[in-house]
């Protein structure tokens, strides 16, 4: 069973919303990440946060906002969306950011912008 | 860069045995893993190699050859449920690629009766 919850697990939002997508973590990982998955593709990174910092921003629009409250939980921001952004987003986490550990994934969050 | 390829799709029988290979070709290595992700769920973790050889884990293996770029998973007494898809990833070593993992594109397994 997966450790890492996200909430909610299904979104639909017109592409004036402003949203978030929330994950939360209990493993004591201090690495957390936030993926993109479109249908029939792999999973591409987004976000990774570190100790709670963010070291790696893989050039996302500035309309996706990470945001990492604490080690435990990790939010991303959604606002002014295009319907090409629809997809599922996967939060995870590893122990580290060290690459080598093990990434431990959520359940996602379907997201539909309409 | 990074160029990690895998079959796109794969059928086998019940109860027979699968190979899933991927190559990889990467600027920096430090491991490689395979996730198995059914239709509509996430990507759950199966096995991490960072030195050659066979990792054992019940009815999947899973092997490395670093000097060749190259892994294999192997599904041994194919159940219906191993229908999915296996994706090969590779984890990142150091520099801006710190706690990077890439992954190919996903081999499709369907398994018949």
């Amino acid at each position: 069973d997966t450790e890492v919850t996200q909430t909610p697990k299904h979104l639909v939002m017109g592409m004036t919303n402003k949203k978030s997508l929330k994950c939360e973590q209990h493993m004591g990982h201090r690495a957390m990440y936030w993926y993109k998955q479109k249908a029939k593709k792999p999973p591409e990174l987004m976000f990774v946060y570190s100790y709670e910092k963010l070291s790696i921003n893989e050039s996302v629009p500035s309309r996706f906002s990470p945001e990492c409250p604490n080690s435990s939980l990790l939010n991303l921001h959604l606002h002014a969306l295009q319907p090409e952004d629809s997809a599922l987003y996967l939060c995870a986490s590893s122990q580290e950011g060290q690459s080598g550990n093990t990434i431990y994934f959520g359940e996602g969050s379907w997201l539909t912008v309409v | 860069g990074q160029n990690i390829d895998q079959p796109t799709e794969m059928t086998a029988t019940e109860g027979a045995i699968v190979q899933i290979n991927c190559t990889y070709q990467t600027s920096g290595f430090n491991g490689l893993f395979w996730y198995q992700q059914h239709a509509g769920e996430a990507p759950t973790f199966l096995s991490y190699n960072v030195l050659d050889g066979l990792e054992e884990k019940g009815r999947f293996s899973s092997f490395l050859s670093r000097s060749k770029g190259y892994s294999y998973l192997l599904l041994k007494e194919l159940q219906m449920k191993d229908s999915a898809s296996y994706l090969c990833a590779v984890s990142n070593a150091g520099g801006t690629s710190y706690g990077k993992l890439t992954f190919g594109q996903g081999t499709i397994l369907t398994v018949h009766p």
